[in-house]
């Protein structure tokens, strides 16, 4: 079955701009989480949805917002640009509940602020 | 919040050689995953293992959850073996992974 997809793989913006990412998980898998990674903080946990619901958020500003749909799809989005945002943002989908399941990785979007 | 350390951090060794990865991690989990990381960013799942003892093919993996650390055996090392390797956690009572810094493996020819 098809993997997680994430669109666009690559993106370059400018400062101040605002920037949407898609996530599409494995098919039946309800929770969708956002990681950030950079070279110098590593991977960062941005936050988690399921069932259209975030449930933890990691601690980023205000400008790193997100949204899951009905079919699990997710986005999240990026206002006002900073440089220290080019990042490579990775989404991750496991199988319904509470508790933990095997998380499954996206091929990534790379985003350059320039 | 939950602390994860990977050791060594870089680790270089002759095609052929075993190696062992080291995750210790500072709280209870109900999930354990080790991945690596193609050139392209994508990280690739390589076991779940909250506990017990795991084999695929030339790779293993053990986590003692009690004593709150998991290894990572590498065996007869290949030079696309040559990735960074992450351990991630799930602190029990939480919904997301924590990543350790990772080890980068180089294996030479």
């Amino acid at each position: 079955k098809a993997g997680v997809t994430q669109t666009p793989r690559y993106l370059i913006k400018t400062r101040g701009q605002q920037v949407t990412l898609s996530c599409s998980p494995i098919s039946g898998h309800r929770s969708v989480s956002w990681y950030q990674q950079t070279p110098g903080q590593g991977l960062q946990f941005l936050f988690e949805y399921f069932s259209e619901t975030q449930r933890n958020k990691g601690n980023f500003p205000g400008r790193f917002s997100g949204r899951q749909f009905s079919n699990s799809r997710s986005e999240m989005n990026v206002s006002t640009l900073e440089l220290g945002d080019s990042a490579l943002y990775l989404c991750a989908s496991s199988l319904p509940g509470q508790g933990s399941s095997e998380a499954f990785f996206g091929q990534g979007t790379r985003l350059t602020v320039v | 919040g939950i602390q994860v350390e990977q050791s060594p951090p870089d680790l270089i060794l002759q095609e052929g050689a075993n190696s062992t990865l080291r995750c210790n991690f500072s709280d209870s989990v109900n999930n354990l995953q080790w991945f690596h990381q193609n050139p392209w960013g994508q990280l690739i799942n390589l076991f779940y293992i909250p506990s017990g003892t795991k084999q695929n093919g030339r790779l293993s993996a053990t986590t003692v959850a009690t004593e709150r650390y998991s290894l990572l055996y590498i065996s007869s090392s290949q030079t696309p073996d040559s990735r960074v390797y992450f351990c991630a956690v799930v602190n029990t009572g939480f919904q997301k992974l924590v990543f350790g810094t990772g080890t980068r493996l180089l294996v030479s020819p």
